[in-house]
């Protein structure tokens, strides 16, 4: 079975820019969570989608956006980009969103604003 | 106070030697909790989860878990320089959120 797929793997972009993100979950998965991560901060949590619905959010500026397709594919939109949005964004995706469910990572795409 | 705390390390051991991790939370209604490994460039890999308090055992690896204290850990016996990585905690609180500690680095030295 195939794991967790995200595109593009690497992204440079310039302040106030945009950027969109995707996320191919594995099959028959249908909970998608987004993280940022920082050397500073870890892993970040972003928001979660199951079934095309945003479950959960985490403290990020409302610039973060995402949904979530009916194939459970997700895409995640950072607008007006800053310079410290450079990080790495790894998406996971889980088979439910029970709390006992293991959620698989994808590659992570890495993100530079300059 | 974090929600879910690690020691940033790093973590030295000899190779051989049993490592010991260790991660705290805040919330007492935490309800399961997950210990993945990073290399450095890589994404977190899944190495263990626990929902019950005790030991789990999987290989070399045992997870254990103390709800009282809010505490859970990692051991890694017989260390080998290919686990050196940075392990991570991670705690579902049951709200389609998981909340993860900052990692700790471990190196195991040949």
């Amino acid at each position: 079975k195939a794991g967790v797929t995200q595109t593009p793997r690497y992204l440079i972009k310039t302040r106030g820019q945009q950027v969109t993100l995707s996320c191919s979950p594995i099959s028959g998965h249908r909970s998608v969570s987004w993280y940022q991560q920082t050397p500073g901060q870890g892993l970040q949590f972003l928001f979660e989608y199951f079934s095309e619905t945003q479950r959960n959010k985490g403290n990020f500026p409302g610039r973060f956006s995402g949904r979530q397709f009916s194939n459970s594919r997700s895409e995640m939109n950072v607008s007006t980009l800053e310079l410290g949005d450079s990080a790495l964004y790894l998406c996971a995706s889980s088979l439910t969103s029970s709390s006992q469910e293991t959620q698989y990572f994808g590659p992570g795409t890495r993100l530079l604003v300059l | 106070q974090k929600e879910v705390e690690q020691n940033s390390g790093p973590l030295s051991v000899p190779e051989g030697a049993i490592a010991s991790l260790n991660c705290t939370y805040s919330d007492r209604g935490s309800q399961s909790f997950f210990w993945y490994r990073q290399y450095s460039g890589k994404s977190p890999e899944l190495i263990m989860f626990i929902y019950s308090n005790g030991d789990k055992e999987d290989g070399r690896f045992t997870a254990q878990l103390n709800k009282a204290s809010q505490y859970v850990s990692l051991l890694i016996r017989d260390s080998q320089p290919s686990d050196s990585a940075t392990y991570l905690c991670a705690v579902n609180k049951g709200t389609y959120k998981y909340i993860f500690g900052t990692g700790t680095r471990l190196k195991v030295l040949a």
